[in-house]
């Protein structure tokens, strides 16, 4: 079936550092890709996303790129802030049109000032 | 409301209490999304609905577990003779439909004792 693993946490990071959390995904077929981020106290928000191999989702300073020949989506940033502090999930979906996503099981990041 | 609003926040029930967790949509959103999120989990999809049909209830783990939307709005999950493997947080969301994003509610954490 289809699967997303990531990086297990925690992470943590000082003020400016680079970010890298590793997301890999096993499928039958080419899904859609997702990064999540839940900020302390609050809903999963859409982070970015990839609908096809070597797009590159980006926002916020975060980017990640879909790697077919890896089946990888790792997320990077290259200066992370105290306020980039959260709980992120990668995440995969084949039908676009359709409800159903497959989350891995969260990176928990913390950046100290 | 601006956002998908999820009550209650937190319930706490005995074992073998049967519970109703209730989603309001964000106006207009076509489509409804449920899913059950344990402690240190990611995210896992229970059912989805477009409009006020159930068009898949694959992720729902027992038929313990009961979801309707009959207006194709407010989405009311229910979980009778709770047991204590059901405590988890449970997510709802809502998109437009099709391809467009999709919002979270902060959850009900539900604790069967």
């Amino acid at each position: 079936g289809n699967s997303v693993t990531q990086m297990e946490g925690p992470v943590t990071l000082s003020e400016e550092a680079f970010l890298t959390i590793n997301c890999t995904y096993t499928a039958t077929g080419y899904p859609s890709l997702f990064w999540y981020v839940q900020y302390p106290g609050e809903g999963l928000q859409l982070l970015l996303k990839a609908t096809k191999a070597d797009d590159k989702g980006s926002n916020k300073g975060f980017e990640a790129t879909y790697r077919k020949e890896t089946t990888s989506f790792h997320l990077e940033k290259g200066s992370v802030q105290v306020s980039d502090s959260a709980v992120y999930f990668c995440a995969l979906k084949f039908d676009p049109n359709a409800g159903k996503s497959t989350f891995g099981d969260g990176t928990t990041l913390t950046v100290k000032p | 409301g601006a956002g998908v609003s999820q009550s209650p926040r937190y319930k706490v029930a005995k074992r073998g209490q049967d519970v109703a967790l209730r989603c309001d949509p964000i106006s207009g959103h076509v489509s409804l999304f449920w899913y059950q999120q344990a402690l240190g989990q990611g995210p896992e999809f229970l059912t989805y609905f477009q409009n006020e049909a159930q068009l898949d209830k694959s992720g729902l783990p027992s038929d313990r577990f009961f979801a309707e939307r009959p207006e194709g709005s407010v989405s009311t999950l229910k979980i009778q003779r709770t047991q204590q493997e059901d405590s988890a947080v449970y997510l709802c969301a809502s998109s437009l439909g099709g391809p467009t994003e999709a919002f979270f509610g902060q959850g009900t954490r539900l604790t069967v004792v």
